[in-house]
């Protein structure tokens, strides 16, 4: 159980165009869900909390007009990096937390590698 | 906000010998729980081991486990017999009962290469 699944896996789109990375709780209701920013051989960075229903908290220094969360069902939130630009590159993990689970424990998706040339 | 240290960007072992990965942090909590994460190759990050931080007794799991010393707020990550499946990224995260921010932070890794 607890399955996260993420989509696409790979993306490339060029520069000024927009893309949407969805993050689905296959077998759980996902009350909250985060997104995490990793460039190569960094670690993760929190970009963004988002509940579902709510309007996603945003870590300081993440653009929201950048990168919108909607998170409009308990199993699905997606991020949308809108007009994006070759430092938007990098690699995007989602990570889910069960609604009648424990509070510190979060599944991971198996993350989605954006390109942007 | 909390902060999570790892200190040794790289490391290697020799397969089946056993090597410790060093994970320290900063808190003012009392309750809170400390993880490591291990991500290889494919990205996907893997729980390895949990400790509750109101717990004495260091987690175990198969060939891994915690040195978890809470006075000095360190947790360490020992894998005994090292094998190859063991090379990955290792992150050293915490998490807050009652942090306001309700979220996790990662260490900033150690790349483990197990050596045949």
């Amino acid at each position: 159980g607890a399955v996260v699944s993420q989509h696409p896996s790979r993306v490339i789109c060029k520069s000024g165009t927009s893309v949407k990375i969805e993050c689905r709780s296959l077998d759980f209701q996902a009350t909250t869900m985060f997104w995490y920013r990793q460039f190569p051989k960094k670690s993760l960075m929190l970009m963004a909390t988002s509940n579902e229903g709510s309007k996603a908290t945003y870590e300081q220094g993440v653009e929201k007009d950048k990168f919108l969360i909607n998170h409009a069902s308990l199993t699905l939130s997606t991020l949308t990096v809108t007009s994006a630009h070759p430092e938007d590159s990098s690699f995007y993990i989602c990570s889910a937390r069960n609604g009648t689970g424990f509070l510190h424990e979060q599944y991971f998706g198996p993350g989605t590698r954006l390109t942007v040339t | 906000a909390q902060t999570v240290t790892q200190s040794q960007p790289e490391m290697s072992v020799q397969e089946a010998e056993t090597v410790t990965l060093s994970c320290t942090y900063d808190t003012s909590e009392s309750d809170y729980y400390l993880f490591w994460y291990k991500q290889p190759p494919s990205r996907q990050m893997i729980l390895v081991i949990r400790q509750e931080a109101y717990k004495q007794q260091n987690a175990t799991e198969n060939r891994f486990s915690v040195n978890f010393q809470k006075a000095a707020k360190s947790f360490s990550l020992k894998i005994s017999d090292s094998q190859l499946g063991d090379a990955a990224m290792y992150f050293c995260a915490y998490y807050g009962e009652w942090d306001t921010g309700n979220q996790f932070y990662f260490g900033t890794g150690t790349s483990l290469t197990v050596i045949p």
